[in-house]
């Protein structure tokens, strides 16, 4: 069955200092990928897509591109902020179409620490 | 309006059961649910459209779900085990392009005593 993968965490960065979470899969097909943060206390919420291979999603300075050939969606962020200490979760899902409607399958997440 | 969950926590003992509701996204017709735990991370249980489940995850017979004609759902656990302490995620599901999009919301914590 399909599968996400993270690096291990936790993550402990300074502020301003190069984020980049690994996330690879396995799928049937060509799903779309997400990534997910989620603060403490809260559920989760979508930071960014990407539904087809060499997009790029993007958002709040967070970026990460679909490469097929190596299944693998990073997640980068040039300048990390204390703000930003969350969980982050990558997951893929069958785009439109396919069998798993509504099943989004995750990675175990990463915890991200920031310090001043 | 976002998504909506209730109740936010509760506490119950092993062998109880219990129902958790979620009101999703007005106009999204499909609605997912998950378990958070430390150990296994988040989990499939099932999915709902116009009041189906059309997808099921592996979780045993005494989870179980539905879905009214409002696309409100609710998940039911009967006979509770100390293993069924989670958080329980409802998300709301909408089409965006080629692909689906869930919504989460904020999450029922469950503890079995």
């Amino acid at each position: 069955g399909d599968s996400v993968t993270q690096m291990e965490g936790p993550v402990t960065l300074s502020e301003e200092a190069f984020l980049t979470i690994n996330c690879t899969y396995t799928a049937t097909g060509y799903p779309s990928l997400f990534w997910y943060v989620q603060y403490p206390g809260e559920g989760l919420q979508l930071l960014l897509k990407a539904t087809k291979a060499d997009d790029k999603g993007s958002n709040k300075g967070f970026e990460a591109t679909y490469r097929k050939e190596t299944t693998s969606f990073h997640l980068e962020k040039g300048s990390v902020q204390v703000s930003d200490s969350a969980v982050y979760f990558c997951g893929s899902a069958p785009n439109a179409g396919g069998t798993s409607y509504g099943k989004l399958t995750f990675g175990q997440g990463t915890i991200l620490t920031v310090h001043p | 309006t976002g998504v909506t969950q209730s109740p936010t926590h509760l506490i119950k003992t092993r062998g109880q059961q219990v129902t958790l509701s979620c009101s999703p996204i007005s106009g999204h017709r499909s609605v997912s649910w998950y378990q958070q735990t430390p150990g296994q991370g988040l989990q499939f249980l099932f999915e709902y459209f116009s009041e189906t489940q059309r997808n099921k995850g592996n979780f045993p017979g005494r989870f179980s779900g539905r879905q009214f004609s409002n696309s409100r759902s609710e998940m039911n656990v009967s006979t509770l085990e100390l293993g069924d302490s989670a958080l329980y995620l409802c998300a709301s599901n909408g089409l965006a392009g080629a692909s689906y999009e869930q919504y989460f919301g904020p999450g029922t914590r469950l503890t079995v005593t």
